[in-house]
Order: structure tokens, then sequence, then C-alpha cells
């Protein structure tokens, strides 16, 4: 069975330019979760969708981020602009049951902007 | 907000010894879940505990949830050189998200 499938794996652009990440779950699973990883704050939740409706977006860290989740096998997380300091590695994971299932995380996309 | 605090940040261990990473929460955890991430990887989830008190094991790690379902530990017995990697807890409040520890990183020394 494919995991979860994140494009790209990595990508490096330039302070300003527009990043668009993008996630596939596993099929069948009805929630998504996108997370950040850096050495200075860890694995930090951004934002997470259940049957394709954003339920927290709390983490998200200003509105340079967005995140949508068009059909049930799609995911983006748009960073427009991009800054520096959101170089890290953002991964996306998937689960069958939001409350108490394990999550399923892709092999993730690390971002460095310049 | 929930807060999910591991000790020790780092372990060095010799292979063959022995290995323990402890989960502290401000608050009761309805469910507590393990990962491992090896460098480089992603998380990959290892186990669930529910039940105050509760111990499983797999292999060589035993893990546990405390009494008062607060807290949690990760034991490795006879560390192997693929036991390398980062070591997370996550815990969850009520129908809440998953709140992941700060990690420990255990590196071994052949």
């Amino acid at each position: 069975d494919a995991g979860v499938i994140q494009s790209p794996r990595h990508e490096v652009t330039e302070m300003g330019q527009e990043v668009t990440l993008r996630c596939k779950p596993i099929s069948g699973h009805n929630s998504l979760f996108w997370y950040r990883q850096t050495m200075m704050r860890g694995l930090e939740l951004l934002i997470y969708f259940n049957n394709n409706v954003p339920i927290d977006d709390s983490g998200m860290p200003e509105d340079r981020f967005s995140a949508k989740m068009p059909n049930a096998s799609f995911s983006t997380l748009k960073i427009q602009p991009s800054e520096p300091r959101d170089s890290a590695v953002y991964f996306c994971a998937s689960t069958l049951r939001r409350n108490t299932g394990e999550l399923f995380f892709g092999e993730g996309s690390r971002l460095t902007v310049l | 907000g929930q807060q999910v605090m591991q000790i020790p940040q780092y372990q060095h261990v010799q292979e063959g010894e022995d290995f323990t990473t402890y989960c502290n929460s401000s608050t009761t955890l309805s469910n507590i879940q393990w990962y491992k991430q090896r460098p480089g990887g992603h998380p990959v989830f290892l186990i669930q505990l529910v039940k105050s008190g509760e111990v499983k094991k797999q292999k060589r790690l035993t893990f546990q949830f405390g009494e008062a379902k607060k807290n949690s530990s990760l034991h490795i017995t006879a560390t192997q050189t693929t036991d390398v990697g980062t070591y997370f807890c996550a815990g969850r409040i009520g129908n809440e998200k998953l709140t992941f520890g700060t990690g420990t990183r255990l590196t071994i020394i052949p």
C-alpha cells in the first residue's frame, strides 16, 4: 500500500517567493495533519482537517500560511511570501481515526528559504 | 496550552546498555502514543497506551503509562545500533489534537 505521499521532497527558494507543498493521504483516511519540524521548536502542528474540513488552524504561524484540502485525496500548504525563518521540514500525516488513531507520516518536504 | 515535556533531550549510550526516556504532561491524558524518527526520516508510530498503569512490550522496548495518566516512559533493553533516532511521545487530552513532546535523541556508541 502506498503511504502518505508528499512533494516536493526538497525545495530551495528565495525570500519573497511563493511555496506550495503537496500531500496525498492514505486512501480511506479521513483526517489529515500538517506539521512543521525545526531544531528549535520541534514538531509543531500547523493545521488539521477532518473529512476535508479545517478543524484547527491555531498553529498556523501567520497569514502568510494557508492550507486547503479540496478533496479527500489531496491537500496543499502554501506560504506566500516565504521568509528565511520558514525553513524547516514540513510533514503531512493522515489517520483513520482522528481521536485515537495512529498518525502515518509522509517523508516530508525540506524547505530552504534563502 | 497543553505541554508535553520529555527528558533527557539527548542520550548517548554504549551499545548493549539500556536507555530510558520519560514523558510528562501538565494535564491528564486520554491516551499517549510513541513515535520513532530515524535520522533524516519521518516519525513512525510505535505504540499507543490508553489505560492507567498500562505496560506494553515490543521485543526489547517496554512502554509504561503512569497511574495518573500524566506521564509515560519508554525503556529499551540492551540497545543496538538500529535503535538510533529520536523518540517522541505524543499526548492527547480528551478528543483534542495530539501534542508531541520535545523528543529524546538517542545515539549509540558501538
